[in-house]
């Protein structure tokens, strides 16, 4: 089946510095990203929607400065939290769309707890 | 315009009970809708999912869920709880047209299994 490595699994880093999360479709191509954030018991909150080759269209409230994207293969997404600071500390999870298998094709990687201190 | 309203933010039974968890759309287009469990610490596996067709959907794990349109009421059902199906449930909601096939997920139920 459809397989997305989501890595670091979890990071800590200082306030000021900036962090790079990947995530990868291990056996398909993704022509579409998504990045979430999920705060403790809450939902998953869509920040931002990458696109193969373009730019990412963010959700209404993110600062897409401060969260920067990057979709440049079919297969890898970055996600660069810059500028870290500690209200940015979160549970990041990403989800790569293989639209060969329709609507069963978004599959989400394990996630990666950001721990800003 | 869609959001997904899960009634019960905690759900508790008993080892061998009926499992329902709560999910209620609200959506201007047809929606497909969905069921995901997340463990501690881990990304979203997907239970089930309805598009179009039969409306008793039948998922993994012994998960069922039964599209209401009347109701706009997507319930996940189990017969019987075991230990290994506690943790979050989440229901979701993508556009059958258009949206970007961006997934709506509701805040979440944390399903405990007793003893």
């Amino acid at each position: 089946g459809a397989v997305v490595s989501q890595h670091p699994s979890w990071v800590i880093c200082k306030s000021g510095t900036s962090v790079k999360i990947e995530c990868r479709s291990l056996d398909f191509q993704a022509t579409t990203m998504f990045w979430y954030r999920q705060f403790p018991k809450q939902s998953l909150m869509l920040m931002a929607t990458s696109n193969e080759g373009s730019k990412a269209t963010y959700e209404q409230g993110v600062e897409k400065d401060k969260f920067l994207i990057n979709h440049a293969s079919l297969t890898l997404s970055t996600l660069t939290v810059t500028s870290a600071h500690p209200e940015d500390s979160s549970f990041y999870i990403c989800s790569a769309r293989d639209q060969s298998r329709g609507l069963k094709g978004y599959t989400f990687g394990s996630g990666t707890r950001l721990t800003v201190v | 315009a869609q959001s997904v309203t899960q009634l019960g933010s905690h759900v508790s039974v008993s080892e061998g009970a009926l499992v329902l968890l709560r999910c209620n759309y609200s959506s201007s287009v047809p929606p497909y809708l969905f069921w995901y469990v997340q463990y501690p610490n881990q990304g979203l596996q997907l239970l089930l999912k309805y598009t179009t067709g039969a409306t008793l959907v039948k998922g993994i794990n012994g998960f069922e869920a039964e599209f209401k349109k009347s109701e706009t009421s997507f319930h996940l059902t189990k017969p019987s709880a075991h230990m290994s199906d506690a943790a979050e449930y989440f229901c979701a909601v993508s556009p059958f047209t258009g949206g970007g096939n961006k997934l709506t997920f509701g805040t979440g139920t944390q399903l405990k299994v007793e003893l």
